[in-house]
C-alpha cells in the first residue's frame, strides 16, 4: 500500500544526543516536509524539501537538520542544539497542484527528553 | 494577526446536529484550503479541499468558502460521537504552494 512511513513512533533522547527520525514514502511525491506539535498547540514548519538534494527552512529550523538524497526519504536529526525537542514529530508529502499542495501525513513520531 | 486562526473550542454538540468549524486567513493572495481531521494522538487526515468559493460537499461535510470575507468553514451533518476530534484549518501562503496550519478547533459530539 501506498504511504507515508515513519519510524521510530517513539524515541527517547538524552541530554546533548543527536536523533534521527526516518521518513520514507512511496507515493512519488516531489515535496516533503517535517512539523512539530507541541501539546495544544498547531502545526510547525521545521523544513521542507520541493525537489531532491534540495531542501529550505520553514519557521523553526534551529536545531534541526535535515537531507534529501532520494526522492523517496527525508530523515530528520534532531541535534543537542535544539533545546526542548519534546514533541510530536510529522512527516508529510505532497503532490504539487495548481494553485497549492495538498499535503498528506506520516502516522508520527514522539520524542522525548530524559 | 496571526495567518491563520481558528477558535480553540472546545465546540460541544449533541449526536445528530450540525457542527460548524471557522477558520480566517490574513493573506488575501491564498487559493487553496484545507480541513484536516486530528484525533487525540494521532497524524492529521484530510477530510476536504476547497479552492472556488462557495460550498463542496463530501458525505457529511461541507465546506464553505469566501475568499472576499477570507473566511473558510467546515459543516458536519448529522455529527457523530467519532467526529469527536481537533480540526484543521490549513492555507496556502501568498505566493508559495505551502500551507499554513491553524492551531485548531476541538470539537466534542456528546451522545
Amino acid at each position: 500500500d501506498g504511504g507515508i512511513t515513519q519510524s521510530p513512533k517513539y524515541l527517547f533522547r538524552k541530554e546533548g544526543q543527536n536523533v534521527t527520525l526516518s521518513c520514507e514514502q512511496n507515493l512519488n511525491h516531489d515535496a516533503m516536509y517535517w512539523y512539530r506539535q507541541d501539546p495544544g498547540q498547531g502545526l510547525r514548519l521545521i523544513y521542507y524539501s520541493q525537489i531532491v538534494n534540495d531542501f529550505q527552512k520553514g519557521d523553526i529550523a534551529e536545531g534541526y537538520s535535515v537531507s534529501r538524497e532520494k526522492k523517496e526519504s527525508f530523515p530528520l536529526t534532531v541535534t543537542s542544539a535544539q533545546k526542548n525537542p519534546t514533541a510530536f514529530y510529522l512527516c508529510a508529502s505532497s503532490i504539487r497542484g495548481a494553485t497549492g499542495n495538498t499535503i498528506y501525513f506520516g502516522e508520527g513520531s514522539w520524542l522525548t527528553v530524559v | 494577526q496571526k495567518e491563520v486562526e481558528q477558535n480553540s473550542g472546545p465546540l460541544s454538540v449533541p449526536e445528530g446536529a450540525i457542527a460548524s468549524l471557522n477558520c480566517t486567513y490574513s493573506d488575501r493572495v491564498s487559493q487553496s484550503f484545507f480541513w484536516y481531521r486530528q484525533y487525540s494522538g494521532k497524524s492529521p487526515e484530510l477530510i476536504m479541499s476547497i479552492y472556488s468559493n462557495g460550498d463542496k460537499e463530501d458525505g457529511r461535510f461541507t465546506a464553505q468558502l469566501n475568499k472576499a470575507s477570507q473566511y473558510v468553514s467546515l459543516l458536519i451533518r448529522d455529527s457523530q460521537p467519532s467526529d469527536s476530534a481537533t480540526y484543521l484549518c490549513a492555507v496556502n501562503r501568498g505566493g508559495s504552494y505551502i500551507p499554513t496550519f491553524g492551531r485548531g478547533t476541538s470539537l466534542i459530539v456528546h451522545p
